[in-house]
Formats: C-alpha cells, structure tokens, sequence
C-alpha cells in the first residue's frame, strides 16, 4: 500500500515552544490534508494543501506543501495546552477514491 | 445535523463472534469509509463506498466485509473475530470521492477481542 511517512511519531515541549511535524510520502500527490485527533477523540479536519509550494495559516499554525508536492509540513507556534493531540497528514493518488494517513504525530505540551 | 454516528461506542467479541459495526450519516455525502487504528499505525482503510450499492476494498479489508444498500448506511460486519481485530474503528463520510472533500468522522467504535 501508499507508505506515508510522518516525523517524529512523539514529540513533547514546554508550553510556549515551537512544534513542526512532517509528512513524507513516495509518490507525487495529488493534495494533502491534515488532521487533529484530540485524546479519546476522533480525527477533525485542519486544513487541505493543493498547490506546489502552497503555504497556508491558521492563527499559531502554518502549513505548507512541498515545491515537489511529495512533503509536507504542520508548524506550531508558541505551542498551548489546547494543542495536545495527534496530528495526521492525509494523501490521495490521483484516483481519489482511497485516503492513505501518515501514522501520526503525538503532541504533548507540558505546561 | 448529527453528521456522522456509530455504534455501539464499545463492544468485547470472543474469538470467533460475528458482529456488526453501524455506521450512520445524515449530509447525503456519497463517500463512505471505514478505518481501524492502532497504536503507532496511523489510521488504515478497511473498505470504502463512492456510492449507494458501490463498495471497494481499502488497505486491510481481510475479515472484513461492507454493503452500501442506501447512501445513509455503511455498515461493517466481523464475520469470525480474532485478536488481532482489537482495535478503534472509525467512519467517515464526504461529500464526494473526489479525493479533495473534507472527510468527517464518526466518535469510533472500541473493539476489543478476548
């Protein structure tokens, strides 16, 4: 199947630390899609990634997509509690029809 | 809107059981999914529905089978359960299988095999 690599799987930081996520992936993309999964939750959806080297912003956090469109990155400034979770990026092949997920980046902040 | 729903929330199967996950969404959304996740393992595609009486295998669709006999419903059915199958199942729906549609998931299901 479609490996989606995401870096690092674990992360913890003081609150107020920067946090950066990564995702990897085999194969140009088609777009991206990133997703929040709060503890005990479900996945939400953040936002979506279509164009190369698209960079796009959410209050504290910025997404961007790689110039090849085979990467992408989730960058958190000035990290709070309320941003606990894991973080996922989310890819599909041309075809559209399946949704590969990156395995995912636990966020612990501590305060 | 209720969105997505599942049910039950949790279940415990003994090895060889049969059950059926219910999955339930009320925006018309033509796409379907369903997904486990492990820990570590990110979120894998079991099967998936682009429509009413339309279903395809995903990622991990062994011991697994679906039915899409209306767009609302999308249930997945264990038909031999095993330990391995212990796992958080969730669904997910969006509005097209365009592959740029923001996908909405249900709250999971928690299923765990003795």
């Amino acid at each position: 199947g479609q490996q989606v690599m995401q870096i690092p799987q674990y992360q913890h930081v003081q609150e107020g630390e920067d946090f950066t996520t990564y995702c990897n992936s085999s194969t140009t993309l088609s777009n991206i899609q990133w997703y929040k999964q709060r503890p005990g939750g479900h996945p939400v959806f953040l936002i979506q990634l279509v164009k190369s080297g698209e960079v796009k912003k959410q209050k504290r956090l910025t997404f961007q997509f790689g110039e090849a469109k085979k990467n992408s990155s989730l960058h958190i400034t000035a990290t709070q509690t309320t941003d606990v979770g894991t973080y996922f990026c989310a890819e599909t092949l041309n075809t559209g029809n399946q949704f590969y997920f990156g395995t995912g980046t636990s966020l612990t902040v501590i305060p | 809107n209720a969105g997505v729903t599942q049910t039950p929330k949790f279940q415990v199967l003994k090895t060889g059981q049969s059950m059926t996950l219910q999955c339930a969404q009320d925006m018309n959304h033509e796409y379907m999914s369903w997904y486990r996740q492990d820990p570590g393992m990110g979120l894998r595609l079991i099967h998936y529905s682009v429509g009413a009486g339309i279903t395809d295998q995903g990622e991990v669709p062994n011991g697994y089978n679906v039915s899409r006999s209306t767009t609302e419903d999308f249930p997945l059915r264990l038909l031999s359960a095993a330990p391995s199958q212990t796992s958080v199942y969730f669904c997910a729906s969006s509005y097209s299988n365009r592959g740029r549609d923001t996908q909405y998931f249900g709250p999971g299901t928690r299923l765990t095999v003795l």
